[in-house]
């Protein structure tokens, strides 16, 4: 079965600093890979997603993630965050062929002026 | 703008009360999910239906939790008798066919079982 680690429960960065959020998966097949993001006391919203093509995939508020297939990896980058960037952020991989969605424990960005 | 409702926000009930939670998804949409949100175990799939019809509710305690679609505007799911360890926020999501599509999650209903 897959699942999804996202090493690193919280990060704290500085305002206009880049980030890094790491995810991990494991799975013996193809898989589609999500980057959610929940602000607070909010459902959760899509990030970006990869389905195939190219394994840069960005979002439209400056996120990008990048599928590496050999290191089963999907980290988020952004090259410089913001106040308002501050939120929880879930990395999930689709499960078979089916249409579930395996979450990681998610990622809590913590950004400081 | 379309959105994905739930009602209620907030409840707070006691152990053994009836507790049911409803879902308006967006319109069109022929797919919802259930999940429900812990600090313990995250987010985790409860059940999910696809033209009203449950396709896997594998993920949820069966002897006191029940999901239904009435019809396509509404999605419930209920839970009797109630425990403390219910006590979670859960989702309600749609989207349209296939794994590929987003899942438009709901606000949530924050359950507390006391």
């Amino acid at each position: 079965a897959q699942s999804v680690t996202q090493l690193d429960s919280q990060v704290p960065v500085f305002e206009e600093a880049p980030v890094e959020l790491r995810c991990n998966y494991s799975s013996s097949v193809s898989v589609y890979l999500f980057w959610y993001v929940q602000y607070p006391n909010q459902g959760l919203q899509l990030l970006l997603k990869y389905l195939s093509g190219s394994t840069l995939v960005e979002s439209i508020n400056g996120f990008e993630a990048e599928f590496n297939k050999s290191q089963t990896s999907f980290h988020l980058r952004k090259p410089s965050v913001h106040i308002s960037d501050t939120a929880e952020y879930f990395c999930a991989v689709s499960e078979g062929n089916t249409d579930k969605l395996i979450f990681g424990t998610g990622t809590r960005l913590q950004v400081f002026p | 703008d379309a959105r994905v409702t739930q009602t209620p926000r907030d409840k707070v009930t006691e152990m053994g009360q009836e507790v049911t939670m409803r879902c308006q998804p967006i319109l069109g949409h022929n797919t919802v999910f259930w999940y429900r949100q812990t600090m313990m175990q995250g987010l985790e799939l409860l059940a999910y239906f696809r033209n009203r019809a449950p396709l896997d509710d594998s993920g949820m305690p069966k002897d006191r939790f029940s999901a239904e679609m009435p019809d396509a505007t509404l999605a419930t799911l209920k839970i009797q008798p109630s425990e403390p360890r219910d006590s979670a926020v859960y989702f309600c999501a749609s989207g349209l066919d296939g794994i590929t599509d987003t899942q438009y999650f709901g606000p949530g209903t924050r359950l507390t079982v006391l």
